[in-house]
């Protein structure tokens, strides 16, 4: 079956500009999660969307970042007037469930360029 | 709050050799589940394994089987017979029934298989 959608693949934007970034989850799945990884360095938990509930905002950077999940299934991060540290590549996972053995699927992610 | 140390930033292992990588965790939750993720250098996140808090039996997957000592606080990642292939970037994550359920990882281990 498909699996995690993320568009676009690569992104290069200039310093101060908004960007964009789309994950469509695995169809059925009611958690979806963003991250972030840096150049070499681990993953970054960004947010957390789980159904209907209030999503996890805690590891939004800045309030230049927010993110929406529309009918609970495909999610947009948008990073608002982009720096050259939110440069990274950002990662989008789903899950079945929300309980603690539901492993994370993850999208080939979104690489982010601010130049 | 949950967390996860990798102590090995990088391993270089000869084929055909096993690979034991190392995973600590802490966590005041007593219900929890424990992963293992490989990043090739291409950039997917590959689910691998995965270890409930309360399984009396250690996981196994293949060539992959997770070394888990609950008192220890340790869920070390055993690879058999190591081949080129697996040559890639180890994520060891965990994830608490309670709290915030996002997965929370360490800070990987690069894997050298060398021929």
């Amino acid at each position: 079956g498909a699996g995690v959608s993320q568009s676009p693949s690569n992104k290069v934007t200039e310093k101060g500009k908004d960007v964009e970034l789309r994950c469509d989850p695995i169809s059925g799945h009611t958690a979806l999660y963003w991250y972030r990884q840096s150049l070499g360095q681990g993953l970054e938990f960004l947010i957390y969307f789980q159904g209907n509930s209030a999503p996890d905002k805690s590891g939004l950077p800045s309030d230049r970042f927010s993110a929406e999940r529309t009918g609970g299934s495909v999610s947009t991060l948008t990073i608002q007037r982009t720096q050259q540290e939110d440069s990274a590549v950002y990662l989008c996972a789903s899950s079945f469930g929300r309980g603690e053995n539901s492993p994370l699927h993850f999208g080939n992610g979104t690489r982010l360029t601010v130049t | 709050a949950q967390k996860i140390t990798q102590t090995q930033p990088g391993m270089f292992v000869q084929e055909k050799e096993a690979v034991t990588l190392d995973c600590t965790y802490d966590t005041s939750d007593p219900s929890y589940g424990l992963f293992w993720y490989k990043q090739p250098s291409s950039g997917e996140m590959i689910f691998l394994i995965y270890q409930g808090s309360y399984d009396q039996q250690n996981a196994t997957e293949g060539r992959y089987s997770l070394n888990f000592q609950k008192a220890r606080k340790s869920a070390n990642l055993v690879i058999s017979a190591s081949q080129l292939g697996d040559s890639a970037m180890y994520f060891c994550a965990m994830r608490e029934r309670q709290g915030a359920q996002k997965l929370v990882f360490g800070q990987g281990t690069r894997l050298t298989i060398n021929p």
